[in-house]
């Protein structure tokens, strides 16, 4: 059975910073893309970025208000990957998802129960 | 970035209804287009992918279609268990985006 767990959430100052954790399990991680999504409460659901797979140089990509402030990261070793958040700011606040890339349509297969990101004074 | 819309925000319907949500790209995607359920609380939950393949373990009353920009979700008989938000999204770039989602009510 597919299984990603995200940990690390938590209360912080703005300008704070936090690493999230994914953890999987049931599937060849070593191969597969992992995305981070995250979503305000109340709001929709927003795509903030990916990491590929050694094959593909561990390629990232990220969201433009994320950019230059996060980074995702990963352990094959560990079936884990990361999310480090720098200079968090209130509108970061949300319930951070990580995911599972399909093959070929861009799709997130599976998912994480998230873990509740939260930025305030 | 390519902008994903979703019509309508939100529909109320009935038990056994048949209903259709839209999703339009702000550019062609060809059929790079995938429809998620979420619930209350919960992560959301691969439905369709490439527009018209059903998720293995996904219900057949679920169907989707389209293919450039425009794209539709049907559910063809409304179960209790399918009321829920139905958010879209497009993997045909490498910024991925959702739409805002559209909130199936019960009626």
């Amino acid at each position: 059975e597919v299984q990603l767990v995200e940990s690390g959430g938590d209360l912080v100052q703005p300008g704070e910073s936090l690493k999230l954790s994914c953890a999987a399990s049931g599937f060849t991680f070593s191969d597969s893309s992992i995305h981070w999504v995250r979503q305000a409460s109340g709001k929709g659901l927003e795509w903030v970025g990916r990491i590929r797979s050694k094959a593909n140089n561990y390629a990232t990509a990220y969201t433009a208000s994320v950019n230059g402030r996060f980074t995702i990261s990963r352990d094959d070793s560990q079936n884990t990957a990361y999310l480090q958040m720098n200079y968090l700011k209130a509108e970061d606040t949300a319930v951070y998802y990580c995911a599972r890339g399909g093959n070929n349509y861009g799709h997130f297969a599976s998912w994480g129960q998230g873990t509740l990101v939260t930025v305030s004074s | 970035d390519i902008q994903m819309t979703q019509s309508p925000s939100s529909l109320s319907a009935s038990v056994g209804d048949r209903v259709t949500f839209t999703c339009r790209a702000s550019q062609t995607i060809g059929i790079y287009l995938n429809w998620y359920q979420q619930k209350p609380g919960r992560a959301p939950k691969l439905l369709i992918y490439a527009a018209s393949n059903l998720q293995s373990g996904v219900p057949s009353r679920f169907s989707g279609s389209g293919s450039g920009t425009d794209f539709t979700l049907t559910i063809s008989s409304l179960q209790p268990e399918d009321f829920a938000t139905y958010y879209c999204q497009q993997g045909n770039s490498i910024i991925r985006t959702f739409g805002q989602g559209t909130k199936l009510e019960i009626k």
